[in-house]
């Protein structure tokens, strides 16, 4: 089975601070690992996705995230926060087979920019 | 290239009606997924669906079903609703040999 723990339902910055959202995995074999944003009233986009190659992954908007399997975590990050950026943010893994297989999501982060 | 699309938006209903939502795949994608995404939540995995197969279940009872089409659209049918069937629903493609699944805008349903 496999799960995905984010920490922090709501996460506040102000514009320009580093952003930093956690996520925590476990699974019992390799994982794929995929962030993705939503914004009010619209479907999923994706940001980044770890699927074994390099352990630090960079995204779209400026975001980034690392694989950690020591920690079993894949925190994503981006050094400066913009307005642009409020949006709800969902970690999901899912079994690395190499073809599409279930995605399983974590509760989400809600991401609040202040001036 | 086309994205993938979803209709209707909206949708309301009341207990005990059934719904059928429809999604069409992204261009070159032979395989959908569907997830019910209920308010404040992740979206929850129903069923995946490969060459007009069902190829994967969540927990999810029988009075959701599916349907693939030759084109590789596909349809979610909800029997019986209920009002926790109040919920966003999203529709993601991709191809046989990919890990990404592009999702659409979601089915808003409300049921009363």
């Amino acid at each position: 089975a496999q799960s995905v723990t984010q920490l922090g339902s709501h996460v506040s910055v102000s514009e320009g601070a580093l952003v930093l959202l956690r996520c925590n995995y476990s699974s019992s074999v390799p994982p794929y690992l995929f962030w993705y944003v939503q914004y009010p009233n619209q479907g999923l986009q994706l940001l980044l996705k770890y699927t074994s190659a390099a352990t630090l992954v960079k995204g779209i908007n400026g975001f980034e995230a690392e694989f950690k399997k020591s920690e079993t975590s894949f925190h994503l990050t981006k050094p400066s926060a913009h307005m642009s950026d409020a949006a709800e943010y969902f970690c999901a893994v899912s079994r690395n087979t190499g073809t599409a297989s279930k995605l399983t999501f974590g509760t989400g982060t809600r991401l609040q920019v202040t001036l | 290239e086309t994205g993938v699309t979803q209709s209707p938006t909206h949708l309301i209903k009341t207990r005990g009606q059934q719904v059928t939502l429809r999604c069409s795949s992204q261009s070159g994608h032979n395989t959908v997924s569907w997830y019910q995404q209920a308010l404040g939540q992740g979206p929850q995995f129903i069923f995946q669906y490969y060459r007009e197969e069902e190829n994967g279940r969540g927990n999810f009872p029988p009075r959701f079903s599916g349907l693939q089409f030759p084109n590789y659209s596909s349809e979610l049918n909800v029997n019986a609703l209920e009002l926790d069937d109040s919920a966003l629903y999203l529709c993601a493609s991709t191809s046989a040999n990919d890990n990404e699944q592009f999702f659409g805008p979601g089915t808003r349903l409300t049921v009363l």
